[in-house]
């Protein structure tokens, strides 16, 4: 069983929509939660990041974490075409490696 | 923008050349990693470093060697590259804290022909 699984999409939503994209994990030890952006022909850059359980909003975008059901999720509001890239998911405990998920291509269409 | 660098961007070369991916961080992270990217597969770690003279497999099997001989330096070298090493290679760095927030370059696209 992988440790992150991740729905690759694609997705794709007219500008303004409201995106969801979302993680599954299986290792109920995992601690901290990433999401990573990344655009075509780049490496990741770190878009959000949270410890433990809860909510966590900057700007257009909310990171939420459900520790109890094994799933994070983030929400993109007033959806622009510059979110348009890969979505990655990770996560990991203190101190060690993170494991990542396969990523969610979104494409947010003028 | 992360502080991280990688070179070559692209890189195309013939069967059984060997192969150095250069990469460098100016942060002074201590921790330094190697990832694997293939189109819609997670990233794999293949290598990493908690600091000089210190370096370990990752859970990706790799023909793949490396070195931390400075903070700054963490080099990738294939002795004799195959085809089956075409991917995408990402380096990334992390300042060894607990919450471990990694910094990635903007990758080497490696095809052996």
């Amino acid at each position: 069983q992988k440790e992150v699984e991740q729905d690759p999409g694609p997705l794709s939503v007219p500008e303004g929509a409201i995106v969801s994209l979302n993680c599954t994990y299986s290792n109920s030890a995992f601690q901290y939660f990433m999401w990573y952006r990344q655009y075509s022909r780049k490496g990741p850059e770190l878009l959000m990041y949270t410890y433990s359980s809860g909510n966590k909003e900057d700007g257009r975008f909310t990171a939420q974490v459900d520790k109890s059901s094994k799933y994070i999720s983030l929400f993109i509001r007033d959806s622009q075409p510059s979110d348009s890239a890969t979505y990655l998911c990770a996560m990991g405990l203190t101190g060690n490696q993170f494991y990542f998920g396969t990523g969610t291509s979104l494409t947010v269409i003028p | 923008e992360a502080d991280i660098y990688q070179t070559p961007r692209y890189l195309v070369i013939g069967t059984g050349k060997k192969i150095t991916l250069e990469c460098s961080q100016t942060m002074g992270h201590d921790k330094m990693y190697w990832y694997q990217q293939d189109p819609g597969m997670e990233l794999h770690l293949i290598h990493y470093s908690y600091g000089v003279n210190s370096t370990e497999k990752g859970d990706l099997s790799s023909e793949s060697t490396v070195s931390r001989i400075r903070t700054e330096h963490f080099p990738l070298t294939l002795e004799s590259a195959r085809p089956s090493h075409t991917s995408q290679y990402l380096c990334a760095s992390s300042l060894g804290d607990n919450l471990n927030i990694q910094y990635f370059g903007a990758g080497t696209r490696l095809s052996v022909l």
